[in-house]
């Protein structure tokens, strides 16, 4: 079975841009959630979907933005881009069964300049 | 408080040592508990599963919880080089399915 891919891999952009980042879960995976990194913070919960839906959002700025597709792909969506911003993006899909196993990509790394 | 306390080190071990790693937990609606091992430039991988009651042994590495103290740790035995990476603690949310992670602790496995 693929694991979870993450597109693309490395990403710069500039102050006050916007960036999408992708994400594919595991073939039959419902919950993609996703996670920022920084070696200050650690790992940072954003939000996660389940079925196409929202069911839970960390405590980010309203910037940060995510939706889920019926084939459970997810995307994220950063506005109006700011340096503290930087950061390894992970994505994680779940089975949406029960179990609370995760399964990570290998992350996005966005650094804005 | 985070619901999830790491030290975040970084701990360095030589070849061979037993390795400690730990983490505090403020309440958990959940019986078990998850450790991820995450090498640099790459995604956190699950290592192991702890229940709250006794202890989960897996080859070198060994998961415990103390749920008077609201404790986690994971033991390595013979730690190799190859062990040197971060190790995050996480344990199921009260709803949902994203985990609370610690910060993580690096390890650095010395030859």
């Amino acid at each position: 079975k693929a694991g979870v891919t993450q597109t693309p891999r490395y990403l710069i952009k500039t102050r006050g841009q916007q960036v999408t980042l992708s994400c594919s879960p595991i073939s039959g995976h419902r919950s993609v959630s996703w996670y920022q990194q920084t070696p200050g913070q650690g790992l940072q919960f954003l939000f996660e979907y389940f079925s196409e839906t929202q069911r839970n959002k960390g405590n980010f700025p309203g910037r940060f933005s995510g939706r889920q597709f019926s084939n459970s792909r997810s995307e994220m969506n950063v506005s109006t881009l700011e340096l503290g911003d930087s950061a390894l993006y992970l994505c994680a899909s779940n089975s949406g069964t029960g179990v609370h196993e995760q399964y990570f990509g290998p992350g996005t790394r966005l650094t804005v300049t | 408080q985070k619901e999830v306390e790491q030290d975040p080190g970084p701990l360095s071990v030589p070849e061979g040592a037993i390795v400690s790693l730990n983490c505090t937990y403020s309440n958990s609606a959940f019986q078990y508990f998850m450790w991820y091992r995450q090498y640099s430039r790459k995604g956190p991988e699950l290592l192991m599963y702890t229940y709250s009651s006794g202890n989960k042994e897996d080859g070198r590495f060994t998961a415990q919880v103390d749920k008077s103290s609201k404790y986690i740790s994971l033991f390595i035995r013979d730690s190799q080089p190859s062990d040197s990476a971060t190790y995050l603690c996480a344990k199921p949310p009260n709803s949902g399915y994203a985990l609370n992670f610690g910060k993580g602790t690096s390890l650095l496995v010395t030859p």
